[in-house]
């Protein structure tokens, strides 16, 4: 069963524009994670958030956490055709040591 | 630094055989966990290995098996393959810890026929 899930299931922009993507879970957490697919690819970390933390930024990358709404997002700025992947938020419910539960992630599409 | 790599990275088999998946973990890292990922959706957790022991698993049954190595290389075995089997498996290797980061090799594409 999945933990997490992420809203849109799929999201289509133009080039330029900024794209977020959302991720709600159930149960508590020590950190949640973002990780990016591209297409019949492995899954690359993007960043993690711990618990006690409510933003963090990398790059492009924008990462908000609500524990106690039990979300996150994940906002892409000034998108590149190349950042057109899979996104996916991932949680640790047990907090046993990364052992991971992925939500069904969102489909971008950046056209140029 | 070598990254995480599997093999084979196609497979087909048919409903009933058996399959040995393979993984060789990132230099410096002890932990090697295994994700099944259905087509369309995201991974789901099978287990974990930590000093050749499993240490977590998921909601699979036991003819998924696995086995890690001294140097933390790992295999992920399936018995009596069911065409549900039929998915990409995913090896990520960590550093042991709830704050250390998946790194991913590119999958094996399992096909049962």
């Amino acid at each position: 069963s999945q933990q997490g899930e992420e809203d849109p299931q799929a999201l289509s922009i133009q080039e330029g524009e900024n794209a977020t993507m959302n991720c709600s879970y159930k149960t508590s957490i020590n950190n949640l994670q973002w990780y990016r697919q591209n297409s019949g690819r492995g899954l690359v970390h993007l960043i993690l958030i711990r618990s006690n933390e409510r933003e963090k930024h990398s790059g492009r990358l924008r990462v908000t956490l609500d524990t106690s709404k039990k979300s996150s997002s994940l906002l892409i700025t000034a998108s590149r055709a190349a950042d057109t992947a899979s996104y996916f938020c991932a949680t640790d419910p047990y907090n046993a040591g990364n052992m991971l539960t992925f939500g069904g992630g969102t489909r971008l599409m950046v056209k140029p | 630094e070598t990254g995480v790599t599997q093999s084979p990275t196609h497979l087909i088999k048919t409903r009933g055989q058996q399959v040995t998946l393979r993984c060789s973990s990132q230099s410096g890292h002890n932990t090697v966990s295994w994700y099944q990922q259905a087509l369309g959706q995201g991974p789901q957790f099978i287990f974990q290995y930590y000093r050749e022991e499993e240490n977590g698993r998921g909601n699979f049954p036991p003819r998924f098996s696995g086995l890690q190595f001294p140097n933390y290389s790992s295999e992920l075995n399936v018995n009596a393959l069911e065409l549900d089997d039929s998915a990409l498996y995913l090896c990520a290797s960590s550093v042991q810890g709830g704050n250390s980061p998946l790194h991913f090799g590119n999958g094996t594409r399992l096909t049962v026929t």
